[in-house]
């Protein structure tokens, strides 16, 4: 099966400058992640969709992160205005919730952003 | 899952050896423990898991153990060859609130 796509792979951006992120999970997957991954640390929830609704959004800074998943598929997220703090790798995630147990995550290569 | 801990943050070992990692948990509620191996500038794979109704599962040279009342569950990595070297993740995720919490990593190197 094609594994989840992101893009871009890289980003480098001045402070204050917008940028956004895509993400096209596996196909039929419901459930779409995006995580932040800082160097050295594990990845860390943002926001998760099932199917078009944002169902936890509790971690995302909602002043300057936004995000949507219109149809249900592919997901953007997007950042502005950009912050120094705000340099990681952001990496988005799918699953398929089974009948009566968890589904592992699938993410994506992660696109590595670097603010200036 | 609240929190997830994981030990140790660097481990070397001579290729052959065996490798270990912990993990540890705090909500009694977590019932699904995956792990997953990152290597450099790649995306984080899933090498196995492990569900809370299972004490151990083994995939060839790597194995989860889970002790649900001690609330920690550990990768162990035998024979370790030189591409085994990467970060390895932990993590811990409740049925029903598809919520996953990630320990911080083990950066793992095997010394040939």
């Amino acid at each position: 099966e094609a594994g989840v796509v992101q893009s871009p792979r890289y980003k480098i951006i001045e402070k204050k400058q917008p940028v956004a992120f895509w993400c096209n999970p596996i196909s039929g997957h419901n459930t779409l992640y995006w995580y932040r991954q800082n160097l050295g640390q594990g990845p860390e929830l943002l926001i998760r969709y099932e199917n078009e609704e944002a169902v936890d959004d509790s971690q995302l800074p909602k002043d300057r992160f936004s995000a949507e998943r219109l149809k249900g598929v592919d997901s953007t997220l997007k950042i502005q205005p950009a912050e120094l703090g705000d340099s990681a790798v952001y990496l988005c995630a799918s699953s398929q919730p089974g009948q009566g147990y968890n589904s592992p995550l699938h993410f994506g290569n992660g696109t590595r952003l670097t603010v200036t | 899952g609240e929190n997830v801990e994981q030990h140790p943050s660097t481990l070397s070992v001579q290729e052959g050896d065996s490798a270990v990692i912990k993990c540890t948990y705090s909500d009694s509620a977590s019932n699904y423990f995956p792990w997953y191996k990152q290597e450099l500038g790649k995306r984080p794979q899933l090498i196995i898991d492990i569900r809370s109704n299972v004490g151990e599962k083994k995939d060839q040279r790597i194995a989860v153990t889970l002790n649900k009342t001690a609330k920690h569950f550990s990768l162990h990595i035998t024979e370790t060859q030189p591409e085994d070297s990467a970060v390895y993740f932990c993590a811990d995720h409740t049925s029903g609130t598809y919520k996953y919490i990630f320990g911080t990593g083990t950066r793992l190197k095997v010394l040939a």
